[in-house]
């Protein structure tokens, strides 16, 4: 067990559907980060938060948004569901979130297997 | 934006053999990390290696930094290792990973 908790593990929606991913950091980490796996375009970072503030965007699309909570914990909304939005969608937390980094990294989820059919 | 190179793409070892892995990366990075993602789709955080060479192991790191490069060796590789192994860069020091396409490794008994 990693420490960083998502849930539910696997989806299966119909296009056009919204659907919500969970994360829980690892106890301690302040910042969260959503990443999506996909077959076409590999690991890509999506969005981070930092104690409740989005810190940056990555390549995330207008139909996805995130938040963090008062408690840490991380939702990532997905709507107006596609068939390209198929991939697994982990979650990472770190202590740190800003300049200078994490000495010892981050750490991933086991991810969401999100499927649109 | 930064390229982050790894190669081989695919690799396929016997048991027991040992192999190098190689990631390139086409600017200068704060973060450089390997992670692999076993057969259940579970990344694992291997080694944070900006610079310099650590060992875990049978698997060991080394990332010169000033000619942009990090190599993962895996020694004596056992079945488990299979899966993919992913470079990942972080260019500004805010952990914002990059990652490259991975080298999907196959260890055959």
């Amino acid at each position: 067990d990693s420490g960083v908790t998502q849930t539910p593990k696997h989806l299966i929606t119909a296009t056009g559907q919204r659907v919500t991913l969970r994360c829980s950091p690892r106890s301690g980490d302040l910042s969260v980060y959503w990443y999506q796996q996909s077959l076409d375009q590999g690991l890509q970072f999506l969005i981070q938060y930092y104690n409740g503030e989005e810190r940056a965007k990555g390549n995330i699309l207008e139909r996805f948004s995130a938040q963090q909570f008062p408690d840490l914990h991380s939702e990532l909304n997905l709507s107006s569901l596609e068939l390209g939005d198929s991939a697994l969608y982990f979650c990472a937390s770190s202590a740190s979130g800003g300049q200078g980094g994490s000495v010892y990294g981050y750490t991933f989820g086991s991810g969401t297997r999100l499927t649109v059919v | 934006g930064i390229q982050v190179e790894q190669s081989p793409p695919d690799l396929i070892l016997q048991e027991g053999a040992n192999s190098t892995l190689r990631c390139n990366f086409s600017d200068s990075v704060n973060n450089l990390q390997w992670f692999h993602q076993n057969p259940w789709g579970q990344l694992i955080n291997l080694f944070y290696i900006p610079s310099g060479t650590k060992q875990n192991g049978r698997l060991s790191a080394t990332t010169v930094a000033t000619e942009r490069y990090s190599l993962l060796y895996i020694s004596s590789s056992q079945t488990t290792d299979s899966g993919v192994y992913f470079c990942a860069v972080d260019l500004y020091g805010n952990n914002r990973l990059a990652f490259g396409k991975g080298n999907q490794v196959v260890v055959i008994p």
